[in-house]
């Protein structure tokens, strides 16, 4: 069965540390890899597209990394923001890559 | 503005009263498709469209019917909703390919009494 755990659940941090957040999946074969950044109450920004020849992506702040051969990957925030509070979802793509796999999600609250 | 618009935002309707949810986007997109976001189980694929007159099926279809006679909308149609159906409602588009990037619209948010 395709699936996509995401760890943790919720996380609370400090303003200006880093966090790391962790996505492993099943779905094969793999395709591609999607982090996104969800608001309260509003639709997700994509942030990072891995596909399976990639183990690093940044975004600015945010850098994903890929490990195709133990089917999981990593959303680090580098010198977090109270604009991070947020949902961090993790999105993976088998072999139909225009059907998507989602995780449930990581609740990230940055406090001041 | 590159943009994905979804009418209405908010939407309280009773058991069995048909209604569609549009959805529309202006980046001549060829990929569009819809989910439903519940809490604890994230989101859900429930039809998404490759392009004008061809749908498929996600993982959560029974209930909506979709069609897709424009390149541009993608309306979700619930011919009659259940409370099972309440939900958040997303519609998304992108290139198609396995690097396009999705957009994501605002949201719709259903309540079935």
């Amino acid at each position: 069965k395709n699936q996509v755990e995401q760890s943790p659940q919720s996380l609370i941090i400090l303003e200006g540390k880093n966090c790391t957040l962790q996505c492993n999946y099943t779905v094969s074969p793999f395709s591609n890899l999607r982090w996104y950044k969800q608001d309260t109450g509003r639709g997700p920004v994509s942030l990072t597209i891995m596909t399976f020849s990639e183990n690093t992506k940044s975004n600015g702040r945010y850098t994903a990394t890929l490990d195709a051969d133990t089917k999981q990957s990593s959303l680090h925030i580098t010198a977090s923001q109270l604009s991070d509070s947020a949902s961090y979802i993790c999105v993976v793509s088998g072999y139909n890559f225009n059907k998507f796999y989602f995780g449930s999600g990581t609740k990230l609250n940055v406090k001041p | 503005e590159a943009q994905v618009t979804q009418n209405p935002r908010y939407l309280i309707t009773v058991t069995g009263k048909k209604l569609t949810v549009t959805c529309s986007q202006n980046m001549n997109h060829e990929y569009m498709s819809w989910y439903r976001q519940d809490p604890g189980l994230g989101l859900r694929q429930i039809y998404y469209s490759m392009n004008v007159e061809v749908t498929d099926k996600g993982d959560v279809p029974e209930g909506y019917k979709v069609s897709r006679k424009e390149k541009r909308n993608f309306p979700l149609i619930l011919e009659s909703p259940s409370p099972n159906q309440t939900s958040l409602y997303f519609c998304a588009s992108s290139s198609v390919g396995p690097g396009g990037e999705q957009y994501f619209g605002p949201g719709t948010r259903l309540t079935v009494t």
